[in-house]
């Protein structure tokens, strides 16, 4: 069993669509999660960093982690044609140290 | 620039040739990581440095695959005698301090023919 698991998609939804994407993980001893976006070509971009378990929101973008459970989701409201790439969870036991990456989740959005 | 710099963007190399990819960190940032990125999958950990001090290369795959960091900032990544199978996108990441953020390049697209 891979240390975090992501459905790969592909996601396609139309405009103005609640997108929900999801991982789960399977070491307890990891503590901190992120969500990183990642455009054709490019680098990955960091877009949320939580410690704790509960939800934390960033304009269209809500973080949710439970840990009782090992799932982390992650919402976009409101989603945008601009909002089409892959999305990377990332989790590590300490805050920079290596992160280990889902698959990653290729989303479309449809004008 | 603003951000962390990788070249070059792209390199084909043939089978059995020596390659070396450069990452410039932000300006600053005290740890540096490599990433190797497959078709399709997510990024997986290579090695990372603090400073010029290697603290971590357990994901190298062989020892092929040798990084360096001589003076703190700019870092290279060598791989000897590249194989198909290293084709890949090569991510270099850079963090102020421990428990910050990464900040990753848009990588070196290496394909080994």
């Amino acid at each position: 069993q891979k240390e975090v698991e992501q459905d790969p998609g592909p996601l396609s939804v139309p405009e103005g669509a609640i997108v929900s994407l999801n991982c789960t993980y399977s070491n307890s001893a990891f503590q901190y999660f992120m969500w990183y976006r990642q455009y054709s070509r490019k680098g990955p971009e960091l877009l949320m960093y939580t410690y704790s378990s509960g939800n934390k929101e960033d304009g269209r973008f809500t973080a949710q982690v439970d840990k009782s459970s090992k799932y982390i989701s992650l919402f976009i409201r409101d989603s945008q044609p601009s909002d089409s790439a892959t999305y990377l969870c990332a989790i590590t036991q300490g805050g920079s140290e290596k992160l280990v990456f889902g698959k990653g989740t290729k989303l479309t959005v449809n004008p | 620039g603003a951000g962390v710099s990788q070249s070059p963007r792209y390199k084909v190399a043939k089978r059995g040739q020596d390659v070396a990819l450069r990452c410039d960190p932000i300006s600053g940032h005290v740890s540096l990581f490599w990433y190797q990125q497959a078709l399709g999958q997510g990024p997986e950990f290579l090695t990372y440095f603090q400073n010029e001090a290697q603290l971590d290369k357990s994901g190298l795959p062989s020892d092929r695959f040798f990084a360096e960091r001589p003076e703190g900032s700019v870092s290279t990544l060598k791989i000897q005698r590249t194989q198909q199978e290293d084709s890949a996108v090569y991510l270099c990441a850079s963090s102020f301090e421990y428990n910050s953020p990464l900040h990753f390049g848009n990588g070196t697209r290496l394909t080994v023919t």
